[in-house]
This record gives structure tokens, sequence and C-alpha cells, in this order.
């Protein structure tokens, strides 16, 4: 079964770059029907995605966050990462790591179905 | 962006009751609609996709319906697990979108 694990500093100074790691085990990143993921909340609120990497390394990001994120994989540990750079209040909150698999069954179907326990960061000085 | 839309910020239901959750999309999305439930300090967990398709281990009293732009999450009698925020999110395109979040709360 798959268990994905977020690691990181709870704490970044404002305008410097959070970075986290999630770990994965009971899996593989080579399931081509499988995008690894980095969704955030800030406290009381709605969920955000991020982005995600492939495993063939190639990324999506979401418009919003104004091309401050990188994601990557790194097989050779398991794990893959997130960078956010220039941080500010507003990136206060807590991040998941998620996978999000594609399933075909006469229609294509996506759905987050694992996901990690979440870590908070919050940013302050 | 595919903004989605929780009208109800919370629900007041009685243990055994029924619940109705609605979700809208800004756009057509089709059935390319997912459902999640969140308790507190807990990861979301997936409970529909294909807007009506129970996850593996998702109880029956768990419904989706919808397609285009309108959505319902049922919960058809309410147990005191069933307590908890729930999220729709659509697939349609990228970025992912969630709604706001619907909290289910004993009334």
């Amino acid at each position: 079964q798959v268990q994905l694990q977020e690691s990181g500093p709870g704490l970044v100074k404002p305008a410097e770059t959070l970075s986290l790691t999630c770990t994965l085990s009971g899996g593989s990143f080579s399931n081509g029907n499988s995008y690894w993921n980095w969704v955030r909340q800030p406290a009381g609120r709605g969920l955000e995605w991020i982005g995600h990497v492939k495993p063939s390394g190639t990324t999506r990001y979401n418009p919003s966050l104004k091309n401050r994120v990188t994601i990557w994989l790194d097989t050779s540990k398991n794990q893959f990462s997130l960078t956010v750079n220039s941080v500010t209040a507003e990136d206060t909150a807590m991040y998941f790591c998620a996978r999000e698999t594609y399933h075909y069954d006469n229609n294509g179907y996506y759905f987050f179905d694992s996901w990690g326990p979440g870590t908070l960061v919050a940013v302050s000085s | 962006e595919v903004e989605m839309t929780q009208s109800l910020a919370t629900v007041s239901v009685s243990p055994g009751d029924r619940a109705t959750l609605p979700c809208r999309a800004s756009q057509r999305i089709s059935i390319n609609l997912a459902w999640y439930q969140q308790k507190p300090g807990q990861s979301p967990r997936l409970l529909i996709y294909g807007a009506s398709i129970r996850a593996t281990g998702v109880p029956a009293r768990f419904s989706g319906s919808g397609s285009g732009t309108d959505f319902t999450l049922t919960i058809s009698s309410l147990e005191s697990e069933d307590f908890a925020v729930y999220y729709c999110q659509q697939y349609y395109e990228w970025p992912r979108t969630f709604g706001q979040g619907t909290k289910v709360e004993i009334k």
C-alpha cells in the first residue's frame, strides 16, 4: 500500500525559500498512470493545487504561484520535492503531497487517492 | 481556470438524516468531478470520482450525481463518523481546482 510522508522545516522567513520533501513507501514512481502532486491548505480554508511531477520528470504548476514553484523527482531516494521562492505570510499553510492516479474504465478518470498526513509551514520572521 | 463553488458553507444535520451537498463548476466539466472528505487534523480522503463512482471502501450511503456544471453529494443516513468537511474538485483541466468546502455538523 502506497504511503507518503512530508518533511521539511516548519518555519521559513519572509522572502526566503520554502523546501519540502515527500517520501514514497510501498510503491514506485515508475507507474506512468501516477502523477506526484503538492497541495496546500491555509488554516481554516480550502485546498489549493500547487503542481505535479510525472514519472518522466515533466512538471506542471498552478499559474497562481507565478513561477515561484519548482517540483522534481529523485527516484534514487524514492522522493519528490517542492520549493517555493520568495515566500510571504500568504504561503503559510499545511502542505500535503498526494498521488493523482489516472484510471481508465470506459472513461478516463483522475483522482487523488493517496495523501501524506501533511506538514505545517509558517512564514514568519 | 475552472472555479468550483460550494454554496453551502455549513450544513447542520441530525444523525440518521440525509445531507445534500451542492457543487457548481464555472464551466461545463462533463463528469470530471471528485469528492473528498476531510476530518480535523487529517488529510483528505477520496470518496467519489467520475461524479458518481464510489472509491474503494466507501460506504454505499455516499452517492454522487450530476454532470456539466451542477453536482451533488448525498449522504443518505448520516453516521457520527460522517461529520466532516467535504470538498468537490474538478479534473477537467489543469490547474486542478477545489471548492471551498461544506462542513457537515451535528444538529
